[in-house]
């Protein structure tokens, strides 16, 4: 099936550092979402976005919706130990199926 | 927020016989489900999508006479992979919709399916 292009497809940094990530797609969506992914267990959705240009934060986690609407990045923010995890982009448009990035490993060294 | 519940977590059966994995939303309509599967390190891949009260669409390449999906009511959506086979080993994850309110992919906990 369709998927995002996310990059990167892994990082590994010190704890306190900044995180960027971002998704790409050839097709244009109506809703971002951002994912988290702990092993062994469902994606849990972090930041929501709906509009484009549109900027929103949940904590230290900070998303946008690209003005394209094909784009999208996540900013993780003075990074700690229970960041690491899979993270995962996702788009639709109105009722479609979330489209999936391939996702990010984050690991966090200590 | 909205829940979904899945189960079961972990589930090992033998090669030939059929799981059933439910997925019910706890507070709040789940007029569409979203079937996944995941392979190790992989992303998430869409299986089908079922409405409530309708025969669920299955993606290309996914056989619906081995993963029945039954959608019966707004709040309970079922996967059942009939005659498993070891290849059928995979984490299943499910999604639901609220279409109406606009509450949306709120994802299941996932089931470890292993198949000896």
């Amino acid at each position: 099936g369709q998927q995002l292009n996310q990059s990167p497809q892994s990082m590994f940094i010190q704890e306190g550092e900044d995180v960027s990530m971002n998704c790409t797609s050839s097709s244009i969506f109506n809703t971002w979402l951002w994912y988290k992914q702990d092993p062994g267990e469902g994606p849990v959705l972090l930041i929501a976005l709906y509009k484009a240009g549109e900027l929103t934060s949940n904590g230290r986690l900070t998303a946008q919706f690209g003005i394209t609407r094909k784009d999208s990045f996540l900013n993780i923010s003075a990074s700690i130990p229970s960041d690491v995890g899979i993270y995962f982009c996702a788009g639709t448009s109105g009722n479609t199926p979330l489209v999936f990035g391939k996702g990010t490993r984050l690991s966090v060294i200590a | 927020g909205a829940v979904v519940s899945q189960h079961p977590s972990r589930v090992i059966c033998k090669s030939g016989t059929s799981v059933k994995i439910e997925c019910r939303s706890l507070d709040f309509q789940a007029t569409t489900m979203f079937w996944y599967r995941q392979f190790p390190k992989q992303s998430l891949m869409l299986m089908a999508t079922s409405n409530e009260g309708s025969k669920a669409t299955y993606e290309q390449g996914v056989e619906k006479d081995k993963f029945l999906i039954n959608h019966a009511s707004l709040t309970l959506s079922t996967l059942t992979v009939t005659s498993a086979h070891p290849e059928d080993s995979s984490f299943y994850i499910c999604s639901a919709r609220d279409g109406a309110r606009g509450v949306g992919y709120t994802f299941g906990s996932g089931t470890r399916l292993t198949v000896v």
